[in-house]
C-alpha cells in the first residue's frame, strides 16, 4: 500500500456544487495532516491543516478519520477559482513528510 | 514582505553541465527543503537541512548536491550525474518540528529543462 494515496481525478464539477475527495495514508503513526492547493505550473500553497477532529474554513471543511486512516476535503458552493490540484500531505513521527500525487479538480461554468 | 524566493524561474541547460538553483528565505526558518516534481507526479524530496551547516539526503539525492552556509540560503546543484534532470524544482522552508513547526512554505519554483 502506498504511503499516501489520492484519486488523481479529474473531478469535473459544475459551479455551485459540493465536491469531496479523500486521501488515505498507510502509517498509523502519522502525526499531522494538511491539504495544499497547487495551480498549474505554480508552487503548492497551504490550504488547511487537519488536526484531531478536523476543521472548517469558510466553504472548505477538512476531516480526519484516524481509525480508517484517511483525511477528506469538502468544498461547498464551488467556484471557478477552486479549479486546481489538491495535494494531501502527511507528516510522520520521524519528521518525514509525504506528499500525495494530488487530485485534479475542474469547476465547470 | 517575508517569503521564499527562487531563481531563476526558467533555466535551460546543456546536457553534461552542472547548474545551481538558488533558494533564499527571510522567514527566519531553520529548516529548508528541496523537492522535484515531474508531470502528474507528487513531490519527491531531494535534500533537506534542519540547521545551518547540516543537511541530509532525501529520497532521490543521487546526482544532486547542496550547501547550507547561511540560514537564509539553501542552493541546489544539479550535476551532470543526474540522469533525468528536467523537472520543476521547489524549495520550501519551515520551523523545525521540535520547535512546533510542521507546515512547509514553498518558493515559486524553478523549471529546469535540459537540452
Amino acid at each position: 500500500r502506498k504511503e499516501v494515496e489520492q484519486d488523481p481525478g479529474p473531478f469535473n464539477v459544475p459551479e455551485g456544487a459540493t465536491v469531496a475527495f479523500n486521501c488515505t495514508y498507510s502509517n498509523s503513526a502519522s502525526q499531522s495532516f494538511f491539504w495544499y492547493r497547487q495551480d498549474c505550473r505554480k508552487e503548492p500553497k497551504l490550504l488547511m491543516s487537519v488536526y484531531s477532529s478536523g476543521n472548517e474554513d469558510g466553504r472548505f471543511t477538512a476531516q480526519l478519520n484516524r481509525a480508517s486512516q484517511y483525511i477528506s476535503l469538502l468544498i461547498r458552493d464551488s467556484k471557478l477559482s477552486d479549479s486546481a490540484t489538491y495535494l494531501c500531505v502527511v507528516n510522520l513521527r520521524d519528521d518525514k513528510i509525504i506528499f500525495g500525487k494530488g487530485t485534479r479538480l475542474h469547476i465547470l461554468p | 514582505d517575508g517569503g521564499i524566493t527562487q531563481s531563476p524561474k526558467y533555466l535551460f541547460r546543456k546536457e553534461g553541465q552542472n547548474v545551481t538553483l538558488s533558494c533564499e528565505q527571510n522567514l527566519n526558518h531553520d529548516a529548508m527543503y528541496w523537492y522535484r516534481q515531474d508531470p502528474g507526479q507528487g513531490l519527491r524530496l531531494i535534500y533537506y537541512s534542519q540547521i545551518v551547516n547540516d543537511f541530509q539526503k532525501g529520497d532521490i539525492a543521487e546526482g544532486y548536491s547542496v550547501s547550507r552556509e547561511k540560514k537564509e540560503s539553501f542552493p541546489l546543484t544539479v550535476t551532470s550525474a543526474q540522469k533525468n534532470p528536467t523537472a520543476f524544482y521547489l524549495c520550501a522552508s519551515s520551523i523545525p518540528r521540535d520547535r512546533g513547526g510542521d507546515t512547509q512554505y514553498f518558493g515559486p519554483g524553478t523549471r529546469l529543462t535540459v537540452l
